[in-house]
């Protein structure tokens, strides 16, 4: 039983326009979700969060909008970078000990 | 940069071996935990720990064992090692100040069973 998924494996973006990458989950308890960026031959690495009480969080070029009716989280990239091409995970958990993962999704953005 | 190494990065054992992977991390977290990424199921957690001697499973436990005698270390063992256990394997910590959960990833161990 997945609790977070990813359900496109891969996207292709222009750079300069918007990387839209999106999450669903079924667990309603969730207190907050993560996303976090991995290249090759790397560890993952924490990008944005945000708690289930709010629907959107900004950082940069990155926002993450949740829909909690919907059970749906997205993370929007403007404007999209070549360097931003890596895969992207989401997360979610509850408490302070796990966090659960999604399958990813690996972004390429093209010149 | 969360300070956290692990070693080795790269392995290539045979099945029915026993291989351990070490996490090391140099800031005195509590919080640490074992994860494996494989194509398709993205990153699943094998045990974690919070704190000396207090460590427990997750969702892929089975093949697995963990110990941490001091703050820094975390080891996980594979008793016997499967040709299922083929996978880059994560270590990560998490700082408890952070709100979310936020953990913090090291490198990766690169383990090949033939």
């Amino acid at each position: 039983d997945q609790q977070v998924k990813q359900n496109s494996p891969s996207l292709s973006v222009q750079e300069g326009r918007i990387s839209i990458l999106n999450c669903d989950y079924t667990n309603s308890m969730f207190d907050y979700f993560l996303w976090y960026k991995k290249y090759p031959a790397e560890g993952p690495t924490f990008l944005i969060s945000i708690s289930s009480i709010k629907d959107k969080n900004e950082d940069g070029r990155f926002t993450v909008f949740l829909n909690k009716s919907a059970k749906h989280l997205s993370l929007h990239i403007v404007p999209s970078q070549p360097g931003d091409s890596a895969v992207y995970f989401c997360a979610a958990g509850m408490g302070t000990d796990k966090l659960i993962f999604g399958t990813g999704t690996r972004l390429q953005v093209f010149p | 940069d969360a300070g956290i190494t692990q070693s080795p990065r790269h392995k290539v054992t045979e099945t029915g071996t026993p291989v351990t992977l070490r996490c090391h991390q140099t800031e005195n977290h509590r919080y640490m935990y074992w994860y494996r990424q494989d194509p398709g199921h993205g990153l699943r957690l094998i045990h974690y720990s919070y704190g000396v001697k207090d460590t427990d499973k997750g969702e892929v436990s089975d093949g697995y064992s963990v110990s941490r005698s001091k703050t820094e270390d975390f080891l996980l063992t594979l008793e016997s090692a499967t040709s299922s256990q083929t996978s880059v394997y994560f270590c990560a910590i998490r700082p408890t100040a952070r709100s979310y959960n936020e953990q913090f990833f090291g490198p990766g161990t690169r383990l090949t069973v033939l």
